[in-house]
């Protein structure tokens, strides 16, 4: 059975560059079957999809954090990782780490617990 | 404003059945683009409770099910348990904002 864990800051300062990892055990990311994806969900609000990676390195943002998000991966230690540089307050929310098939419009199918993250003066 | 539309609360007495609409348009849903449902208990990291074929992960019960038509989609829950007390998001992508969408999420009640 696949299980993601986030890992990374509590806190940080505006402008400061958040970054997460997440490890993925009982699967592969370096297999062709899964995205692998950042979502996050602001305090008392809904669900925001980031991004994905796929397992030879390319990765999908939303392009409303394009330009600050980064995807990237570790396949040595069957992680992948999320960048996002220049926080504000606005990126104060739980990250989750998921997974999905790799098909059109796939569905998370395993999620990490999640990981809350502060940003404030 | 989510991009696909979930009432925001819905509530209903124990053994009842209720329904959670997800109304989209002609660039996801509408597209033909497959809706999934997710359960949010409190404190929790979202589950997928149903896929776009109504297939559900073990150890989800059969008293879940959804269907989509047009562009919208609905999950139906019967038998209503006191533990389906959480929130729940349809999920789906849309093509004119180029990502996967989520609606706004709907907190159901069981009375």
């Amino acid at each position: 059975q696949v299980q993601l864990q986030e890992a990374g800051p509590g806190l940080l300062r505006p402008s400061q560059t958040l970054s997460l990892t997440c490890t993925v055990s009982g699967d592969s990311i370096s297999s062709s079957g899964h995205y692998w994806n950042w979502i996050r969900q602001r305090p008392g609000k809904g669900l925001e999809w980031m991004g994905y990676i796929f397992y030879i390195g390319n990765a999908y943002y939303n392009p409303s954090l394009k330009n600050r998000l980064l995807i990237s991966l570790d396949n040595s230690r069957n992680q992948f990782s999320l960048n996002l540089t220049y926080v504000t307050a606005a990126d104060t929310a739980v990250y989750f780490c998921a997974r999905s098939p790799n098909r059109q419009t796939p569905e998370f199918d395993s999620w990490g617990q999640g990981t809350l993250v502060v940003v404030s003066s | 404003q989510s991009v696909l539309a979930q009432p925001p609360s819905v509530s209903g007495a124990p053994g009842q059945k209720i329904t959670i609409s997800c109304t989209g348009s002609s660039s996801n849903i509408g597209a033909g683009y497959d809706v999934h449902w997710y359960q949010q208990l409190p404190g929790a990291a979202p589950k997928l409770l149903i896929d776009a074929f109504n297939n559900r992960p073990a150890g989800v019960p059969d008293r879940f099910s959804g269907r989509s038509s047009g562009a919208s989609a609905s999950l139906a829950i019967t038998g209503l348990q006191a533990e389906d007390e959480a929130d729940y998001y349809c999920q789906s992508y849309d093509s004119r904002l180029s990502v996967m969408v989520f609606g706004g999420g709907t907190r159901l009640t069981v009375l």
